[in-house]
Formats: C-alpha cells, structure tokens, sequence
C-alpha cells in the first residue's frame, strides 16, 4: 500500500530565505509526482507535476526533483516571500493513473 | 472558464439529516474526482468518475454515502443520515482525458454535523 510522508508538518523561516520541502513515498511504482499549494479555507493548486520519467521540473522560483530509486521528492523554493505562506501538499499517482495519495502536507509560514 | 464550482460552501446540519453535497466540474473534463479532507486523515479519495462512469469507490466509508453523476456537468455526494464524525471538508477535483492527472480542484464544501 502506498504512503506518502511529509516531514516536517510545519515550518516557519525569514523571508529572503532558500527553503526545502521534503516528501518520501513507499512504493516507487509511481505514474507522476505532484506539489499542491493550498491556502486556509481553500482549494487546492497544481504547483508542479513531475511524471515519473522525469527528474525534475521548475516553475518560477520553484523547483521540485523526483528520485523514485529512494521514493522521495524535495521542493524547493527560492527567495521565499510571506506571500508563499500556505500548505504544501505533496501527492503520488500509483501506476493505475487516475488515483492520487496525498501527503497530509507541511505548513510552511514566511516571516516578513 | 469559472473553474470547478461547489455547493454549498458551508453546511451545518444535525445528526441523522441528510446531506447533498453538489460539483460543477470544468467544461471539457471527463474525470471528476471527490475527496474529503479532515484534520486527523488528511486528504482521502472518496470516488472518482470517468465519462460519468464511477470508476473507483474503495474510498467511501460506507452505505451512509454515495454519489451520482447523472450528466457531464453535474455531481452529488450525498450522506444519509449523517453522523458528527463526517464534519470535514468535501473537495470536488476534475481533469482531462488527456492529462488525467492534472486536477482542478473546487474551494470544497464545509461540513459540520452537530
């Protein structure tokens, strides 16, 4: 069965700073990997999908990396702003395509 | 385009009532995904539909439940009855063939069973 972890559940840093989000997955047969950003009392954004012939995928100053051989992913955020502050949510799609198991996320808050 | 939409947003109801939780997917998708999101299990997949089709229902809890795609445009969850642990927030997602996915989730509906 597969398991999603996200570690730390929250995280306050200064903004300015270059900052690291961590997910780890059990069973490396993944169909893609992707980074949800969710806001209190919203829905949920796509941030990045990384599929899983890929190792990485950039948007902005967000990057996430994919490693399936040791079932984990990193995103990584530069010159973080307070406007970044939100959920994290790191999700995989098992190789049956259309099902998706969320991490139950980090809660990153940017201090002005 | 409006986006997925939801009704209601919120939802207060008593123990036992019935409870129909409605989505709007985008125009266009064919998959429409409901989840539900709570503080101590995180985001779960309740059911999916492909071209209205329930494809998988292994996530919802139980016979209290259920869900119905009678056309493209349109999709309920129901409770009956509804019991205090089903307070949670009620997310309707949905994608395209193509890129399967690439969810769009609605601003979920907030429910509270008292």
């Amino acid at each position: 069965k597969q398991e999603v972890t996200q570690i730390p559940a929250a995280l306050s840093v200064p903004e300015g700073e270059n900052l690291v989000l961590n997910c780890s997955f059990t069973d490396s047969a993944i169909y893609n990997l992707q980074w949800f950003r969710q806001d209190p009392g919203k829905g949920l954004t796509s941030l990045l999908l990384i599929q899983s012939s890929q190792r990485e995928q950039t948007s902005g100053r967000l990057n996430a990396s994919l490693d399936k051989s040791s079932g984990r992913s990193t995103l990584y955020i530069a010159a973080s702003q307070p406007g970044d502050s939100a959920t994290y949510l790191c999700a995989v799609t098992t190789s049956s395509a259309s099902k998706i198991i969320f991490g139950s996320g980090t809660r990153l808050s940017i201090r002005p | 385009d409006a986006g997925v939409i939801q009704s209601p947003r919120h939802e207060v109801t008593e123990m036992g009532q019935e409870v129909t939780l409605r989505c709007k997917p985008i125009s266009g998708h064919d998959y429409l995904f409901w989840y539900r999101q709570t503080m101590m299990r995180g985001l779960e997949l309740l059911i999916y539909f492909n071209n209205n089709v329930p494809i998988d229902d292994s996530g919802m809890p139980e016979d209290r439940f259920s869900a119905k795609m009678p056309n493209a445009s349109f999709s309920t969850l129901k409770i009956q009855p509804s019991e205090p642990r089903d307070s949670a927030v009620y997310f309707c997602a949905s994608s395209f063939y193509g890129e399967p996915n690439e969810q769009f989730f609605g601003p979920g509906t907030r429910l509270t069973v008292l």
